[in-house]
């Protein structure tokens, strides 16, 4: 389940569940946002992407879903796996600005 | 193909000296980002730049806070006379010029600052 941490959203996952991280967006005008992982020590990894003319994207077991009416953005993780286990942020872009990143969720996988 | 390369990965300093993080974009990048990130919490912007220019500074602190790209070399985040509330995770990503939208962002490994 889910739990709110002393600063990040934590959310459980049994291994080989789906899991399904949550993002809320602040500028209507973003027009391109990523997913990223981040393990501990380690910077983010870019998962992947998706442009603002586009509501669903999918790649290797990941699929982000965009819904631009409401300034969601979700990352789905098929069969989770430990490996998957870290902190996930989105991040959204306006053309020529910068990018500004979401508070960040961590994704525990129990065994 | 290398990418984003930044040092030093630690770096400890004593109150009122220097900090200077050195950032190398990937190959045929152009814009740099520098983030600062405090434990358990998120990525905090601070600035944006092209070669020789600074195109966004809106996150950097007004004073002892500055960055540069310079035409050849690696961008520069200089940190002055550091106080303890400095200690964070510098990190600096890159992406490239694309016509008509915005690049993907890598990141580097980051740089970790501890100010005894």
């Amino acid at each position: 389940g889910e739990s709110v941490g002393l600063h990040l959203p934590t959310l459980s996952v049994q291994e080989g569940d789906n899991s399904i991280i949550n993002c809320a967006y602040s500028n209507s005008a973003s027009d391109y946002f990523i997913w990223y992982k981040q393990e501990s020590g380690k910077g983010p990894q870019f998962i992947i992407d998706i442009r603002s003319n586009m509501d669903k994207r999918q790649g290797q077991r990941v699929t982000v879903l965009l819904n631009k009416t409401v300034k969601h953005l979700s990352l789905q993780i098929a069969a989770t796996q430990p490996g998957d286990s870290a902190v996930y942020f989105c991040a959204e872009a306006q053309q020529g600005q910068n990018f500004v990143f979401g508070p960040g969720t961590r994704l525990s996988v129990l065994p | 193909n290398a990418g984003v390369m930044q040092n030093p990965r630690h770096l400890v300093r004593r109150r009122g000296q220097e900090a200077r993080l050195r950032c190398s974009p990937m190959k045929g990048h152009s814009h740099v980002y520098w983030y600062r990130q405090l434990p358990e919490e998120g990525l905090k912007f601070m600035v944006y730049l092209q070669k020789e220019n600074i195109i966004d500074e809106s996150g950097m602190p007004k004073e002892r806070f500055s960055a540069e790209f310079p035409k050849e070399g690696p961008s520069i985040l200089r940190i002055q006379q550091v106080v303890r509330g400095d200690s964070a995770a510098y990190f600096c990503a890159s992406s490239p010029l694309v016509t008509g939208h915005t690049g993907e962002l890598f990141f580097g490994e980051g740089s970790r600052l501890t100010v005894l």
